[in-house]
């Protein structure tokens, strides 16, 4: 049984441009939440998704978007992206109480 | 969700115990402490979590005091693969657990030899 997969693992952008970064989650599990994480401090929640929709948002601006599709796996969209968004993006999915997390996905933008 | 406070950095002997307190005064009756934690650029791993009672599972211990206020994460026989951020996390659970986990700095452990 896979974990929570991300991909891609590592990407470079510049400033301005767009990204998207994916997420597989765990077998079975229907609710998906993404994190970001700074150099040297703790995940913050960007946001979650349950039913293909945003149930609950973090404190992050509107360049953050997302998205969930029926089979439950999940995008997450920046755009205009700003030096500060570099960060290592986290996908966690969960069902119950149980939440798993991905690898991560490092962007760093130039 | 309740705030929590934990020691920046510790440091543990290999095979030795390693006891990581948290503290949580604000914690609400039908909040839960949970305890994940982070090897270095990997994402961030359940260790275990608990209401009132003491818990233990295959990796560690979970001791939660009287008054809910605080607790610790005890690593039985701490290894050098246990070097990580540990995150002690307050948070209503409900069957959905569709929540946000409201992760802080967390405690720094280093094992070593």
């Amino acid at each position: 049984d896979a974990g929570v997969t991300q991909s891609p693992t590592h990407l470079i952008k510049t400033r301005g441009q767009q990204v998207t970064l994916r997420c597989s989650p765990k077998s079975g599990h229907d609710t998906v939440s993404w994190y970001q994480q700074a150099l040297g401090q703790g995940p913050q929640f960007i946001f979650q998704y349950y039913e293909e929709e945003e149930r609950q948002r973090g404190n992050f601006p509107d360049r953050f978007s997302g998205h969930q599709f029926p089979n439950y796996s999940s995008e997450l969209n920046v755009n205009a992206l700003l030096l500060g968004d570099s960060a290592l993006y986290l996908c966690a999915s969960s069902r119950g109480q149980g939440t798993f997390f991905g690898p991560g996905t490092r962007l760093l933008v130039l | 969700d309740a705030k929590t406070t934990q020691p920046t950095s510790m440091d543990c002997a290999e095979g030795r115990a390693a006891n990581l307190p948290c503290n949580h005064s604000t914690i609400s009756g039908n909040e839960y402490v949970y305890w994940y934690r982070q090897i270095h650029s990997q994402g961030p791993q359940y260790i275990i979590h608990g209401l009132k009672n003491n818990e233990t599972n295959e990796m560690a211990s979970l001791i939660i005091t009287e008054d809910r206020k605080s607790s610790t994460l005890i690593l039985p026989h701490a290894t050098l693969r246990d070097t990580a951020v540990y995150y002690c996390i307050v948070r209503v659970t409900t069957l959905n657990s569709g929540y946000a986990l409201n992760f802080g700095k967390g405690t720094s452990l280093l094992v070593t030899p």
